[in-house]
């Protein structure tokens, strides 16, 4: 099974400031691998699917890049709309998995 | 509009059975593979089972390998998901997902409609 190591676990920003998590692959998964935002109480949003790709609808100050192994979703300028858990997952095999999430919460 | 809605959810004992079904509707659900992806209170997302468009292919968890089985009945617009032998760490919330498949990425998906999510309390 693919690994899926999301990093930092948590992380405390501030309205405006640029947001970056990690995510990295214990195998190469080319760009299959995609980007999910959830609030409390609510199931998941796809915001970034093949790793760069912005799903419809989705504002543009997310973006994600990488191939291979590591992976980054950046948010360009954090929003209160934003502070959610944010989890990567892969589709380049199955079992799907996805990586622990990052919480980004208020500072 | 596009939609998946969950229902089958509750408490039951350990060792018992419970069914959960998926009720799509707003797309053409025969042209897409489904997934069963769960979460345990304050846990992440554990992907749980897939299923082809056609029902030709599943594929399941190591965690409920042989005690899940997943299902759909293209007909009526419905996933299940047979859960058997239940126990207490299969407590979570149930969401159905359509696997969206990505053109020019050959054999990758994405999870792009979500439900709102069953709750199955396993109790000891």
């Amino acid at each position: 099974d693919i690994q899926m190591t999301q990093s930092p676990p948590s992380l405390s920003a501030s309205v405006g400031d640029r947001v970056t998590i990690t995510c990295r692959a214990s195998q190469s998964i080319s760009s299959y691998l995609n980007w999910y935002q959830q609030k409390p109480g609510k199931a998941p949003e796809l915001l970034i699917y093949v790793a760069s790709s912005l799903q419809s609808g989705v504002p543009s100050r997310f973006s994600g890049s990488g191939s291979g192994t590591d992976f980054t979703l950046t948010i360009s300028s954090l929003q209160p709309e934003d502070f959610a858990t944010y989890y990567c997952q892969q589709s380049s095999s199955t079992p799907r998995t996805f990586g622990q999430g990052t919480k980004v919460e208020i500072k | 509009q596009v939609q998946l809605v969950e229902s089958g959810g509750g408490v039951v004992q350990s060792g018992r059975s419970l069914r959960l079904s998926c009720a799509a509707s707003g797309f053409i659900f025969s042209g897409y593979g489904m997934h069963w992806v769960r979460q345990a209170p304050g846990k992440g997302l554990e992907w749980v089972a897939v299923i082809w468009y056609d029902g030709s292919n599943k594929d399941y968890a190591d965690s409920v390998k042989g005690r899940f089985s997943i299902s759909r009945d293209n007909s009526k617009n419905t996933l299940y998901l047979q859960m058997n032998s239940l126990r207490a760490e299969d407590t979570a919330v149930y969401y159905c997902a359509r696997g969206w498949r990505i053109v020019g990425a050959s054999g990758a998906d994405a999870f792009d409609i979500w439900g709102q999510g069953t709750m199955v309390t396993v109790s000891s």
